[in-house]
């Protein structure tokens, strides 16, 4: 069965940028596409973008462009995302997902997901 | 762009049937997916591709989705299926992953 393991809550100051990592365990995740999702303090859930670990294609958001970056990690199989300009807008818990199959199919595996705080 | 609509809150009572809704323009061409979120925890995928159900998943739990509604709908309703619960599609002309607002499910 596949874990998808995230680092730990950060706290970030307005103007920072923050990392958090997803490393999946118990099986290889070739040929899934690995998405972010953040969810804000009493909101709902909004889609932050996807890497596609095969290629390393990424798409996000016309919001995210330029702010966002996601990678993959070929040699220690871990994905990443990078968002930087932090506002308090950005507080939110973030969750790594794995997609079923292509961008268009459901996310059926969450990591327990990341709170980044941003605050002065 | 496109948009999905839910309604906030449905409630209903233990043992009945509870039918959640998700409007968007001729989302019966698309494939949509439904997650099932309780207070504190990660989202959980219970129905993909209109009406399959991932394994674990009750038979309880069934999805249909035509024209301008996909609806999800649980019967036999538990306390335990309190919980908010959102839809998702991925709209091809924008190639972007779409989440409706949401609905939280009171149970009675």
């Amino acid at each position: 069965q596949v874990h998808l393991v995230q680092s730990g809550a950060e706290v970030k100051e307005p103007g920072a940028s923050v990392r958090v990592s997803c490393k999946p365990s118990g099986h290889p995740f070739a040929g899934r596409y690995m998405h972010w999702v953040r969810q804000a303090p009493g909101q709902g859930l909004e889609w932050v973008g996807w890497v596609y670990p095969n290629t390393g294609g990424t798409n996000s958001p016309q919001k995210f462009l330029g702010r966002v970056s996601m990678t993959w990690d070929t040699s220690i199989s871990t994905a990443f995302m990078d968002l930087s300009s932090l506002t308090s807008d950005d507080t939110a818990v973030y969750y790594c997902t794995r997609g079923r199959g292509g961008a268009f199919e459901g996310m059926d595996v969450w990591g327990q997901g990341t709170t980044v705080t941003v605050s002065s | 762009s496109y948009v999905l609509t839910q309604p906030p809150s449905v409630s209903v009572a233990p043992g009945q049937t509870a039918r959640i809704t998700c409007g968007g323009n001729n989302i019966g061409s698309k494939s949509v997916h439904w997650y099932q979120q309780k207070p504190g925890q990660a989202p959980v995928l219970v129905l993909y591709d209109d009406s399959d159900r991932p394994s674990g998943i009750p038979e309880r739990v069934s999805g249909s989705n035509s024209g301008n509604t996909a609806t999800l709908t649980i019967t036999r309703v538990e306390a335990g299926d309190e919980a908010d619960y959102y839809c998702q599609v991925w709209d091809s002309s924008s190639d972007l992953v779409l989440f409706g607002g949401g609905t939280k499910l009171t149970v009675l």
